[in-house]
């Protein structure tokens, strides 16, 4: 069954640095998502985006934040200037138009 | 915002045993989703809702959409030690894209 996949799985970085989380969607999926668990909670929103544009965004979403969709098949969440408080599981997700969302396995981003 | 409670925050139960476990909201939605969550991993969709007072099965799990689309709740029957994980319910209003509005989670545990 074909599935979202993200890279890396763990991702440690200092405070003050860039990241960058990439995630492959589903292929024939044109809906993509960020969301973000810190550890314990519950999944929360961050961005949707479709056909080359953000769809609607969170209140976390600040200019911290960006996506992008690089090429036909990546799909890209940079966070710039990191802060201890983005550590947090990230999982990208991708749908069909009207179809439940598929999450990828996330990566655990640690932030020293 | 919105809000999705879920409950019981946590259960331990002999294997075996049928489980119950609910969501309610404080705005209603259009599709409600039940998504299972191991360690380490991303969530997994379970069933998906579309209509109030629609019932869906799915193996040994059945779930309903609430009919005042407030509210769902999901059943499992006969727990096995692989049903062991958080379970989450999503509310998602219509139209294509939208964001999923995550719940507090059940931490589910079962003694074999």
């Amino acid at each position: 069954e074909p599935e979202v996949t993200q890279t890396p799985s763990h991702q440690v970085t200092q405070m003050g640095q860039e990241v960058i989380l990439r995630c492959v969607p589903i292929s024939n999926h044109l809906y993509f998502y960020w969301y973000r668990q810190i550890l314990g909670q519950k999944v929360e929103f961050l961005v949707s985006f479709y056909n080359n544009e953000i769809s609607e965004k969170s209140e976390i979403f600040d200019d911290q934040f960006s996506v992008e969709r690089p090429d036909g098949s990546n799909f890209t969440l940079k966070i710039r200037s990191t802060k201890l408080e983005d550590s947090a599981m990230y999982f990208c997700a991708s749908s069909q138009a009207n179809q439940p969302q598929h999450f990828g396995d996330g990566t655990r981003l640690s932030i020293l | 915002g919105q809000q999705l409670n879920q409950s019981p925050q946590s259960m331990f139960i002999q294997e075996g045993e049928d489980v119950s476990m609910n969501c309610t909201s404080s705005s209603i939605f259009n599709t409600w989703l039940w998504y299972k969550q191991d360690p380490g991993e991303g969530p997994v969709l379970l069933i998906a809702l579309y209509k109030a007072g629609e019932l869906t099965s799915n193996g040994r799990l059945t779930a309903q959409f609430g009919i005042t689309r407030k509210d769902s709740f999901l059943n499992i029957s006969a727990s096995i030690p692989s049903d062991v994980g958080i379970y989450f319910c999503a509310g998602q209003l219509g139209g294509y894209g939208n964001k999923l509005v995550f719940g507090t989670g059940t931490i589910l545990r079962v003694k074999s």
